[in-house]
């Protein structure tokens, strides 16, 4: 089935640093969704991609797509403590389920 | 965000006792779905139901059992047949099985003893 790797698995930062989380899967994708859970919390949808070298903001978060649609990131400009969580990418498995990365962990130090 | 309600949030159980968990959704939506997450493992798909009276087994199925009688309902069985069921339960939904964004309800924690 459709799998999807993530990296780095845990990362600590200082507030004011960049951080980046990678997506990356060995078979093109229709889409890519990615999510972030915060400690105690439950996963909360962020954006989806889907167009071939997509490029979408919200905020201090920039997510991308691919040319190739076999990976995307997530970056976040000055990360603050409220970025803390676990962000996690999402495919489509089949054509009716989301396979989830196994999440970057983030936690910045104020 | 809003509209799955998951209960009970946090539970405890004897090893070898059956538990059901609940949930419930008032958006409407054709596919409801449970996951569970386990430190370090990401979320991890049990079972998927995209319509009622039908459902389909996702990666760990084994030792769950659900059904889906309501639309609304889709409630997860963790049965003692399941090896190690202490874990972060996840109910989802989704407008359709299309890939549409899922949202997921607030979460159960199982602790069996």
């Amino acid at each position: 089935g459709q799998q999807v790797m993530q990296i780095p698995q845990y990362q600590h930062v200082q507030e004011g640093e960049d951080f980046t989380t990678y997506c990356n899967s060995s078979t093109t994708l229709s889409n890519i969704q990615w999510y972030k859970q915060r400690p105690g919390g439950h996963p909360v949808f962020l954006i989806q991609l889907v167009k071939s070298g997509e490029v979408k903001k919200q905020k201090r978060l920039t997510f991308q797509f691919g040319e190739a649609k076999k990976n995307s990131s997530l970056h976040i400009t000055a990360t603050q403590t409220t970025d803390v969580g676990t962000y996690f990418c999402a495919v489509e498995k089949g054509y009716s389920t989301l396979t989830f990365g196994k999440g970057t962990m983030l936690l910045v130090s104020p | 965000d809003g509209g799955i309600t998951q209960s009970p949030k946090y539970l405890f159980r004897k090893e070898g006792q059956n538990v059901t968990l609940s949930c419930e959704q008032n958006l409407n939506h054709d596919a409801m779905y449970w996951y569970r997450q386990d430190p370090g493992q990401g979320l991890r798909l049990i079972y998927y139901s995209q319509i009622v009276n039908d459902f389909q087994k996702g990666d760990i199925a084994e030792g769950y059992s659900v059904s889906r009688e309501k639309k609304e309902s889709f409630p997860l069985t963790v049965t003692s047949a399941q090896k190690n069921p202490t874990a972060f339960y996840l109910c989802a939904s989704s407008m359709d099985e299309s890939g549409n964004t899922i949202y997921f309800g607030e979460g159960s924690w199982l602790t069996v003893v």
